[in-house]
């Protein structure tokens, strides 16, 4: 089964200092992979996604993300953090719907971690 | 440009009771999903559609639960005989393109349901 898993319920981290967010992933084939922030009573946004190529991706916001197929690890990072990236943060993976037709594909999302920046 | 949006964003229902929660998807938006999301959890999918094709409803917990997307545009999430696990966060997400490996799905705010 197509699953990821975020280690990490919470992090803290002060402001002005680096951020990791980790992410493992277990697919069978190539991996598609997804960052979303969710802040209070909002929707999931967007913040960057690998299909294929350069390891490092770069997002919304200063973010950015690192796959390293050797770990099976996309974590995202920041190299500055701010108070305002104090949010939810979900890793999801591209999962194909069965008997769907070519292209159907949902997302299987992680637990989530809680980003703290502290002032 | 406008994003997904979906109403009511709250919703308190007494156990029994039938709920109607709706999804207005980016225009254009060929694909559209309903994602379950309990507290303290990650989304959990429940349903797919292509245009007005329910393609995929192998998410949905219960037969009390029924989606549709008559015209291929606007989506209704319904769920009869309410119970208090149906508490949760309802999430709809769209996107563009009907066969892509890249396509992105952009969410909406949600609807937090609440049983009692």
């Amino acid at each position: 089964a197509q699953s990821v898993a975020q280690p990490e319920d919470q992090v803290n981290v002060a402001e002005g200092n680096p951020l990791t967010v980790k992410c493992t992933y277990s697919v069978s084939g190539n991996p598609y992979l997804f960052w979303y922030v969710q802040y209070p009573n909002r929707g999931l946004q967007f913040l960057l996604k690998y299909i294929t190529g350069d390891n490092l991706v770069k997002g919304s916001y200063g973010f950015e993300a690192e796959f390293n197929k050797s770990q099976t690890s996309f974590h995202l990072k920041k190299p500055s953090a701010l108070v305002s990236d104090s949010a939810l943060y979900f890793c999801a993976v591209r999962v194909p719907i069965p008997y769907s037709g070519a292209g159907s594909y949902q997302l299987t999302f992680g637990k989530g971690t809680k980003l703290s920046v502290i002032p | 440009g406008a994003g997904v949006s979906q109403s009511p964003r709250y919703k308190v229902a007494k156990r029994g009771q039938d709920v109607a929660l709706r999804c207005d998807p980016i225009s254009g938006h060929v694909s559209l999903f309903w994602y379950q999301q309990a507290l303290g959890q990650g989304p959990e999918f429940l349903t797919y559609f292509q245009n007005e094709a329910q393609l995929d409803k192998s998410g949905l917990p219960s037969d009390r639960f029924f989606a549709e997307r008559p015209e291929g545009s606007v989506s209704t999430l319904k769920i009869q005989r309410t119970q208090q696990e149906d508490s949760a966060v309802y999430l709809c997400a769209s996107s563009l393109v009907l066969d892509s490996s890249t396509d992105t799905q952009y969410f909406g705010p949600g609807t937090r349901l609440t049983v009692l």
